[in-house]
């Protein structure tokens, strides 16, 4: 069965600072992968995906993800945060329609 | 495009009543929609697949009877939870699968249900 693990359940950064949140999976298939973002009392938005073509994923908010087959990790990454990106991300990998969560990061950035 | 909306947005009830929560695909048409339910702090739980004009399929764990799936159209689910108690106070989003394919959903911006 399908598995994501998210480590680190909070991350704290100052703005300005690298980003690096982090995501391991389990598949018996070759995966697809998701970032979504969640705001509070909201519902979540997708940041990137994989879904076996380019091994770095370019998504939105100057975010990226890289897939390392041979890590089975799927980080996800940001040169400089911001204030804005203080929110829950969670890490997902699809089980045939359905998609499996992992436990989420909670990110804070402070000034 | 792929825009999800939920209805209510909030809702307060007392013990013993039932709540409705709609959810809409609202520029695309989906066949099968998700409900998940999240506590506070903590990760989303697929509650169940509501699937257009069958019965749900629900996941280990959750009651049926309890928490009633209705896929009417190809653009509308609801979810209505029998007989609320406290306990069933949660955050309750749905989604649907991109209609473009490739596992992708969307996902409606919840609906924060409160017993009293």
């Amino acid at each position: 069965a399908q598995s994501v693990t998210q480590l680190g359940s909070h991350v704290s950064v100052s703005e300005g600072a690298l980003v690096l949140l982090r995501c391991n999976y389990s598949s018996s298939v070759p995966p697809y992968l998701f970032w979504y973002v969640q705001y509070p009392n909201q519902g979540l938005q997708l940041l990137l995906k994989y879904t076996s073509a380019a091994t770095l994923v370019k998504g939105i908010n100057g975010f990226e993800a890289e897939f390392k087959k041979s890590e089975t990790s799927f980080h996800l990454t940001k040169p400089s945060a911001h204030m804005s990106d203080a929110a829950e991300y969670f890490c997902a990998v699809s089980d045939t329609d359905k998609l499996i969560f992992g436990t989420g990061t909670r990110l804070q950035v402070f000034p | 495009g792929a825009v999800v909306s939920q209805h209510p947005s909030w809702v307060i009830c007392k013990s013993g009543t039932s709540v409705k929560i709609e959810c809409r695909s609202l520029d695309f048409q989906a066949t099968t929609m998700f409900w998940y339910r999240q506590f506070p702090k903590q990760s989303l739980m697929l509650m169940a697949t509501s699937n257009e004009g069958s019965k749900a399929t629900y996941e280990q764990g959750v009651e049926k009877d309890k928490f009633l799936i209705n896929h009417a159209s190809l653009t509308l689910s609801t979810l209505t939870v029998t007989s609320a108690h406290p306990e069933d106070s949660s955050f309750y989003i749905c989604s649907a699968p991109s209609p473009s394919g490739g596992y992708e959903q969307f996902f409606g911006p919840g609906t924060r249900l409160t017993v009293l």
